[in-house]
């Protein structure tokens, strides 16, 4: 099983500020997947990360709001960009292995 | 695309009792079913998967889900709840690749009575 460390756990931040959290996997990995839990909600898929191209975004995330890095097949970043306290939410980052979506930890913002 | 709808927000059962939780999905290509259980406070847990082969699956916990393409269903089931149980259950669908997302239900919060 793929093992997903994400960083940071979680952090607390000012109005229109940005953060960029990072995720490392354990092996290679085509695909890495973003997901939000807005607080009490399920997982929404933010967007498709593939190494060498542009992310793949879900209707309702834009570029310019999280954009997106892939150097490589176990390393992908993923941005907060100009903070509010709608975006207070536990971050994931995902990948596929054997049919299975593991996760890492989550990234817990608070946004103030 | 896939989509999932999951009937009732919140289940409540006695402990002892059958636990039904249920999920529909859309598919347009063969899905693979998952549920997955997340604690308070905790990260998700898979409970089983349905991929390929027999439709009645057993996962942890005790737990099963029964594949039915008639109904477009992956109900979860459990004979017996115990209070350990009590947690938000998630139901997710995604195409026959293992390459894609999943896509997940909005979840069904379940509470066990003693």
């Amino acid at each position: 099983s793929a093992v997903i460390s994400q960083k940071p756990s979680r952090d607390i931040c000012q109005r229109g500020t940005s953060l960029t959290i990072q995720c490392q996997v354990d092996s290679q990995v085509t695909m890495m997947f973003w997901y939000r839990q807005q607080p009490g909600q399920s997982l929404t898929l933010i967007a498709t990360a593939n190494q060498g191209s542009e992310a793949t975004y879900e209707s309702g995330f834009v570029i310019d709001k999280f954009p997106i890095s892939r150097p490589n097949l176990t390393f992908s970043t993923l941005t907060v960009s100009n903070m509010s306290p709608e975006d207070s939410s536990i971050y994931l980052c995902s990948v596929r292995q054997d049919g299975e979506l593991f996760f890492g930890e989550g990234s817990r913002l608070t946004v103030l | 695309a896939q989509s999932v709808t999951q009937l009732g927000s919140h289940v409540s059962v006695s402990e002892g009792a059958l636990v039904l939780l249920r999920c529909n999905y859309s598919s347009s290509v063969p899905p693979y079913l998952f549920w997955y259980v997340q604690y308070p406070n905790q990260g998700l847990q898979l409970l089983l998967k349905y991929t390929t082969g027999a439709t009645l699956v057993k996962g942890i916990n005790g737990f099963e889900a029964e594949f039915k393409k008639s109904e477009t269903s992956f109900h979860l089931t459990k004979p017996s709840a115990h209070m350990s149980d009590a947690a938000e259950y998630f139901c997710a669908v995604s195409g026959n690749s293992g390459n894609t997302p999943l896509v997940f239900g909005k979840g069904t919060r379940l509470s066990v009575i003693a």
